[in-house]
């Protein structure tokens, strides 16, 4: 079973909306979670990371949350625009050496005029 | 940009054969990861490499293997290539190790890789 499960799979959202993507994760001891951005045919890059201390980041209209009791995050997109369509990836680290990452499939984002 | 760059961009060739993806690291980063992302799959961990030397092993199959030079850049081989092995292959770096909260992960852009 992977260790980090993201939902949904994917949304189609009307530009200007809101949205928020879930990430459930079972990774322990756990270190710190980040979320990243993936455009289609490129690398994914880093959005936001939190540790078990930081409930909450915000990187312009991305807004991260963190919630360690329940291992749950979310990542919410404020006033979506076209170039929002991506594949956000939940990747969770755990304290072990090398700090290993957990990576959730992603979630797919289309932003429709 | 990343700083990691990764060629080629596209690769086609056909079942059997054998293929070389290349990676160089952002300026200063010591450790190399090699990902397998298939369609409607997430990102795999192959390998990595810290210094020149193997450090962390993933699902890396037999007929893969990598190498990190002396220049820190690193190669990914694939032989006797199946149809499967058709997907995106990244390369990632870090400064140190391990990836931390002040060390995250770079990424590359990527390697298409198509097996007919």
């Amino acid at each position: 079973k992977n260790q980090v499960e993201q939902s949904p799979q994917s949304l189609i959202i009307l530009e200007g909306k809101n949205c928020t993507l879930q990430c459930n994760y079972t990774v322990s001891p756990f270190s710190n979670l980040r979320w990243y951005k993936q455009d289609t045919g490129r690398g994914p890059v880093s959005l936001t990371i939190m540790t078990f201390s930081e409930n909450t980041k915000s990187n312009g209209r991305y807004t991260a949350t963190l919630d360690a009791d329940t291992k749950q995050s979310s990542l919410h997109i404020t006033a979506s625009q076209l170039s929002d369509s991506a594949s956000y990836i939940c990747v969770v680290s755990d304290l072990y050496g090398n700090n290993r990452l957990a990576f959730g499939k992603g979630n797919q984002v289309v932003v429709i005029p | 940009d990343s700083g990691v760059t990764q060629t080629p961009k596209h690769l086609i060739t056909a079942t059997g054969q054998r293929v070389t993806l290349r990676c160089s690291p952002r300026s200063g980063d010591l450790s190399v990861y090699w990902y397998q992302q298939s369609l409607d799959q997430g990102l795999q961990f192959l390998i990595q490499y810290y210094n020149g030397e193997e450090r962390a092993k993933g699902n890396i199959l037999e007929r893969f293997s990598a190498q990190q030079f002396p220049d820190l850049h690193s190669e990914l081989n694939l032989s006797s290539l199946e149809l499967g092995d058709s997907a995106l292959y990244f390369c990632a770096s870090s400064v140190g190790v391990g990836v931390s909260y002040n060390s995250p992960l770079h990424f590359g852009n990527g390697t298409r890789l198509t097996v007919t």
